[in-house]
């Protein structure tokens, strides 16, 4: 069965440091991987999307790497913000074209 | 950017009746979109696939007679949620992605929290 796993559910980080968030899946023939954000009670912003051919993705202070022999990718944020509070969901295309999601991370940044 | 639109963003209704929800992509034209559910919680869970002149494809699970979807035009992709009880309050969300295959990114819209009481 493919899943996709986040680990941890939560985090809390004080404002200014960088962070990692984590999601791993159990089928390494992936399409693609799309790293989402959600407030509460909206719907998903997608922040980036890395091709099974590529190893990362990088917009801003985010940056997104996989690794699909060990089935991780994970999503580093720089100089966390207050604002950079959310819910992170990671999302795979496993050649299907449908996502199966992660349960995400709740993001805090602490000011 | 690639925008899709859901309307209504909210909607609380009786047991019995039946709610539909509106699923636009504002700037491009989808030949497939996707409409998930989301529990309180719990992550997304994909329902069904909507295809644009065709039948939807729905999950196991998913009773097709009652999540009627409706995929008229190239922009437009409706779910109607048949005769509501309570255990069906949750929040839906459709999705579409511009350009043709899978490489694309897949946009959401903002969601719609359906409460049935």
């Amino acid at each position: 069965k493919q899943e996709v796993t986040q680990i941890p559910a939560a985090l809390s980080v004080p404002e200014g440091e960088n962070l990692v968030l984590n999601c791993s899946f159990t089928d390494s023939a992936i399409y693609n991987l799309q790293w989402f954000r959600q407030d509460p009670g909206k719907g998903l912003t997608s922040l980036l999307l890395i091709q099974s051919s590529q190893r990362e993705q990088t917009s801003g202070r985010l940056n997104a790497s996989l690794d699909k022999s060990s089935g991780r990718s994970t999503l580093y944020i720089a100089a966390s913000q207050p604002g950079d509070s959310a819910t992170y969901l990671c999302a795979v295309n496993f050649g299907n074209e449908k996502l199966t999601f992660g349960t995400g991370t709740r993001l805090t940044i602490i000011p | 950017g690639a925008v899709v639109s859901q309307h209504p963003s909210r909607v609380i209704c009786k047991s019995g009746t039946s709610v539909k929800i509106e699923c636009r992509s504002l700037d491009f034209q989808a030949t497939t979109m996707f409409w998930y559910r989301q529990f309180p919680k719990q992550s997304l869970m994909l329902m069904a696939t909507s295809n644009e002149g065709s039948k939807a494809t729905y999950e196991q699970g998913v009773e097709k007679d009652k999540f009627l979807i409706n995929h008229a035009s190239l922009t437009l992709s409706t779910l109607t949620v048949t005769s509501a009880h309570p255990e069906d309050s949750s929040f839906y969300i459709c999705s579409a992605r511009p350009g043709t295959g899978e490489g694309s990114p897949l946009h959401f819209g903002n969601g719609t929290r359906l409460t049935v009481t």
